[in-house]
């Protein structure tokens, strides 16, 4: 079946522009996850949405940060005003009810110029 | 608040066994382990659960201490497909079972022929 998908793959950007990353989890999946990977480093939590709220945005780094979820299903990561340091690869990741296992989509290079 | 894992790297000839070590400060509810392979997306390989319930693979074991808040990934018989990036995510006593992770920096793992 079709798993997490993301997009763009890849982003370029300049600094001070708008940027949106778009995530279709797998169908069914009630639990969606924002994670940043900076070059060599670990996953770092961004947000967390049940269904089309999300209870959990502590991870935002700012209020350039924030995200929405419609229909239960896409989410869409909006970044304002982009800095060079928001360069990262940003992953998403879709669970079922159990919120076992994580499944992760391929994720979106964001390069801020 | 992140769990620190080690050790950083490990270099394994086939055949041979290695661990990987996971250690929180905060009281931990449940631990999973993903593997990612430079360039592709994180996948899910074991959660280890309060209480003592663990899902995963076969070819791959794991321990969790409640009381140390801390786990061990086993990798016995070592394959050059298991080289790669391992992450732990640990999931805090308190988070409402969301599977809201805070992951480890990550342990390089190379097996050569």
């Amino acid at each position: 079946g079709a798993g997490v998908s993301q997009s763009p793959s890849n982003k370029v950007t300049e600094k001070g522009k708008d940027v949106e990353l778009r995530c279709d989890p797998i169908s069914g999946h009630t639990a969606l996850y924002w994670y940043r990977q900076s070059l060599g480093q670990g996953l770092e939590f961004l947000i967390y949405f049940q269904g089309n709220s999300a209870p959990d945005k502590s991870g935002l780094p700012s209020d350039r940060f924030s995200a929405e979820r419609t229909g239960g299903s896409v989410s869409t990561l909006t970044i304002q005003r982009t800095q060079q340091e928001d360069s990262a690869v940003y992953l998403c990741a879709s669970s079922p009810p159990n919120y076992n296992e994580q499944f992760f989509g391929p994720g979106t290079r964001l390069t801020v110029l | 608040q992140q769990p620190v894992q080690s050790p950083q790297a490990v270099i394994l000839r086939e055949g041979e066994d290695a661990v990987i070590n996971c250690s929180s400060s905060k009281a931990l509810y449940s631990v999973h382990w993903y593997r990612q392979k430079h360039g592709e997306a994180p996948v899910f390989l074991m959660i280890l659960l309060k209480g003592g319930e663990q899902k995963g693979h076969e070819k791959i074991s794991a321990s969790f201490n409640e009381k140390k808040q801390q786990s061990s990934l086993y990798l016995t018989a070592s394959q050059l497909s298991y080289s790669g990036t391992y992450f732990c995510g640990t999931e805090l006593v308190g988070s409402g079972n969301t599977g809201k992770l805070i992951f480890g920096q990550g342990t390089t793992l190379q097996v050569k022929p």
